[in-house]
Parts: C-alpha cells; structure tokens; sequence
C-alpha cells in the first residue's frame, strides 16, 4: 500500500465552482498534514498546515483532516482561473521534518 | 516577503561530472531540506540538515550525494558522480525551529544529465 495516494486527475471545473481534493494515506502515525500549490516548474507554494485532526479555514481556502479515516481534504471556493495548479498533500510524523508527499492533483479552472 | 532562492534555475552536465546545486534558504530559518521530483512522479525527501549536521536522509541519498552549509547564507547539494537517472527538479527547502514541518520551498533547480 503507497504512503500517501491522491488521484492525480486532472479536474477542470468552471469559475466560481467548488473544488474539492483530497488525499488517503496508510500510515496512521502522521500528525502534520500540508497542502501545497504548484505551478508549472515552478517550486511547491505552502497553501495550508494542519496539525492532527479537525479543520483549518483560510480565506476560500478550507483545509479538513479525518485522522480516524486517514483521509484529507482541501476545498477552494469561488473557485479562480489562477488557481489552476497542480495540489500536492505532503504529511510527516511528530517529531519528524521529512514530507511524504501525494502525486498531486492537477486543476483547471475553466474561465 | 522572505523566500528561498536556488541556483542555477537549470544544469546541464555530462554524466559522471560532479555538479553542486545551490540554495539560499530563508534568513532566520534553521532548518533545510532537499527534495527532488523526477518528471511525472512525486516530490520526493532526499537529506534534512539541522546544526551543521544531517539529521535526516533519505535510501536515495546515498554516498554519491552531499550536503554543506559553506557559510551563513547558502546552502548546497554536490552529486559526485552524476547518472541518468539523477536528471530531476531539485528542490531546496527551509523552516523554522518552532514549525519545523512547515517547509518553504524554493523554485528548484532543474538538473538535465546527458
């Protein structure tokens, strides 16, 4: 069983839609959960950062964790051609700093 | 706002030739990181680096691959010995002591060996 899977897509939707994304993982040790931003070659952009479970609110930005799942989850709304990007969920355990990282999920916004 | 910086954005190298990858990581952060993600696959952990030491490495990271901090600004990845397979964005990271897992990532260097 893979670390962390996400469904690599992609996912086009239309402007002002809702996306949602999410990933699973096996490893139910791991307590940060990271969602990440990528552009085409460019670098992976820090979109949010959880700790353990509940969720995390940030601008259109909701980040959600079910750690008795091992699932996670992030929403976008009102959805922007600029966010079309490729998202990547990383997670590492307590006392930890390696990122295990998701394949990532491509998303097209559709203007 | 603060970022990481890495150069040169892309390497071309014969195989066999040693390269040095370069990375300026955030000011006040202590912690720095290498990751790399070939084409089409997930990025993946490579080495952590903490107090002038590696804290971490990755089975990747083996003795062909090396990491210093040369001074109080930069710091690098050498490859030794470059292969086929070592052609991959790399990627530098850094992060602070209180959120150690909160990790910024620079634009990454592109290595290409031929």
């Amino acid at each position: 069983q893979k670390e962390v899977e996400q469904d690599p897509g992609p996912l086009s939707v239309p402007e002002g839609a809702i996306v949602s994304l999410n990933c699973t993982y096996s490893n139910s040790a791991f307590q940060y959960f990271m969602w990440y931003r990528q552009y085409s070659r460019k670098g992976p952009e820090l979109l949010m950062y959880t700790y353990s479970s509940g969720n995390k609110e940030d601008g259109r930005f909701t980040a959600q964790v079910d750690k008795s799942s091992k699932y996670i989850s992030l929403f976008i709304r009102d959805s922007q051609p600029s966010d079309s990007a490729t998202y990547l969920c990383a997670m590492s355990l307590y006392g930890n700093n390696r990122l295990a990282f998701g394949k990532g999920n491509q998303v097209v916004v559709i203007p | 706002e603060p970022e990481v910086t890495q150069t040169p954005s892309h390497q071309v190298t014969q195989m066999g030739q040693e390269v040095i990858l370069r990375c300026v990581p955030i000011s006040n952060h202590l912690y720095f990181y290498w990751y790399r993600q070939i084409l089409g696959q997930k990025v993946e952990f490579l080495v952590s680096f903490y107090n002038n030491e590696i804290s971490e490495k990755s089975e990747i990271f083996d003795d062909q691959f090396s990491v210093e901090r040369p001074d109080g600004s930069n710091f690098t990845l050498k490859i030794r010995s470059t292969k086929l397979e070592d052609s991959a964005m790399y990627f530098c990271a850094s992060s602070g002591v209180l959120s150690y897992n909160e990790q910024f990532f620079g634009p990454g260097t592109r290595l290409t060996v031929l």
